[in-house]
């Protein structure tokens, strides 16, 4: 079965600095990937997907991702972050199987905070 | 911009009562999705549907989990005899394919008491 690593509980960034979370998959093929956001009280905004392609994905609000297969990873990041991006930040993976509709696997997710 | 929608927002209930909660999707989609998410806790898949039957479920959607497509808009989730475990914020989600990205709704807060 697939798994979703996400070992950063809680990071803390100044405003105007760069960012990386990280994400790590447990898989025996190729799996799509995503990046889903979640303010206080909301629901999941999806960041940016990779099905296939360019490893490297271009999403909303200034965030890319980079596919790496020989590190099993999917990190997301952005070059300079806003106070307006701090959430809680899930890593998901689906998976290509017999002909059903695929659930997501979620990683524990990272809270983000952002200081003045 | 299509969006799912999710009623109530926060339903309250007694252990043993039986809730229903609501979906609509988006509407040319053909996949829905039920999760959980246990307050502090990961987002966890509960079940999905396609083509009026149950595709995949895992195993915290036991017997006292049911979905339902009741008309062409709402996507339902029924907990028959509601426990203090239940209590947890559910989300919708739909896909228009398989293989695409999944779409999700505010979520329903159900607190058992």
């Amino acid at each position: 079965a697939q798994s979703v690593t996400q070992p950063d509980i809680h990071i803390t960034v100044s405003e105007g600095a760069s960012l990386e979370l990280r994400c790590n998959y447990s898989y025996g093929a190729t799996p799509y990937l995503f990046w889903y956001v979640q303010s206080p009280g909301q629901g999941l905004q999806l960041l940016l997907k990779y099905f296939s392609g360019d490893t490297l994905v271009q999403g909303i609000k200034g965030f890319e991702a980079e596919f790496k297969r020989s590190q099993s990873s999917f990190n997301l990041r952005k070059p300079s972050v806003h106070w307006s991006d701090a959430a809680e930040y899930f890593c998901a993976v689906g998976t290509y199987s017999g002909g059903g509709a695929d659930g997501l696997t979620f990683g524990k997710g990272t809270h983000l905070i952002i200081q003045p | 911009e299509p969006e799912v929608t999710q009623t109530p927002s926060h339903q309250v209930t007694q252990m043993g009562q039986e809730v229903i909660l609501r979906c609509v999707p988006i509407s040319n989609h053909l996949y829905f999705y039920w999760y959980r998410q246990i307050l502090g806790q990961k987002v966890e898949f509960l079940v999905s549907f396609y083509n009026n039957e149950i595709s995949e479920k895992s195993e915290i959607f036991d017997d006292q989990f049911s979905v339902e497509r009741p008309d062409g808009s709402n996507f339902t989730l029924k907990i028959r005899s509601t426990k203090l475990e239940d209590s947890a914020m559910y989300f919708c989600a739909s896909s228009e394919g398989r293989i695409n990205e999944q779409f999700f709704g505010p979520g329903t807060r159900l607190t058992v008491l």
